[in-house]
């Protein structure tokens, strides 16, 4: 069981935009703008695209974007291409016991 | 460039102990914190703890403390996680990742080791 709430599965057409949300509550995402988005492809480890809700990291495409209001965040992928299709974990600074959490994963479908 | 290299895949027996190295390189060492993650099946990713290279200093969740053991060798730019009293919930492949940040423990991970998979079955 995640501490974040994301769907399982979402699907777009390419050229699409796509968003995929992470609902936490308001002792995490509802509380600190320190969440993250993760990209991994099958048999690779996690890419950070996304940090303090809205930043790119260095080299990450301008076609990932985050956003949040109360206690969901949320990732868009604005013109959706084929390489997209992976899987996309969000995570969040908590004040609970263990300072950071993570969603259980949306696996991401290019029709 | 920055690389973190792991130790291959392990099978392990209920009630064992496991130790996963990470051998890191293209950056000073013992400027970044290195934590441990866990994915396993059908769950999302689990932070297990980090280590300060600089200092040796660890921390990690309750839930892990008693089980886990975080160490490092800065001869050889190396951390080591072993994860003790192993059950079939263990299962899941292991991560060391690099901090984001500087002398800092930000919970950002952007350089990640190719994943450790430990199967425990009796």
């Amino acid at each position: 069981q995640s501490a974040l709430t994301q769907p399982a599965s979402v699907s777009g057409s390419p050229g699409q935009p796509i968003t995929i949300s992470c609902t936490g509550t308001s002792g995490d995402v509802g509380a600190y703008n320190y969440v993250a988005w993760y990209q991994q492809y099958p048999g690779k480890p996690p890419k950070l695209i996304i940090y303090d809700v809205t930043n790119r990291p260095s080299g990450v495409s301008h076609r990932f974007s985050g956003s949040k209001s109360g206690n969901t965040a949320s990732l868009t992928i604005s013109g959706l291409q084929t390489e997209d299709e992976a899987d996309y974990f969000c995570s969040s600074y908590t004040r609970d016991s263990v300072p950071w959490v993570f969603g259980g994963g949306t696996r991401l479908t290019v029709l | 460039q920055v690389q973190l290299v792991q130790s291959g895949a392990e099978v392990k027996k209920p009630g064992a102990s496991v130790k996963v190295s990470c051998q890191a390189s293209g950056y000073p060492f013992t400027d970044y914190y290195i934590h441990w993650l866990r994915l396993a099946p059908g769950h999302g990713l689990e932070w297990m703890g980090w280590v300060y290279p600089s200092t040796g200093g660890t921390n990690s969740p309750q839930k892990f403390q008693g089980r886990v053991t975080m160490t490092r060798d800065t001869s050889i730019s190396t951390v080591y996680m072993d994860l003790s009293g192993l059950t079939s919930d263990d299962t899941a492949v292991y991560y060391c990742a690099r901090d984001f940040e500087y002398s800092s423990s930000s919970g950002y991970f952007n350089n990640w080791g190719q994943g450790t998979l430990v199967t425990v079955a009796s």
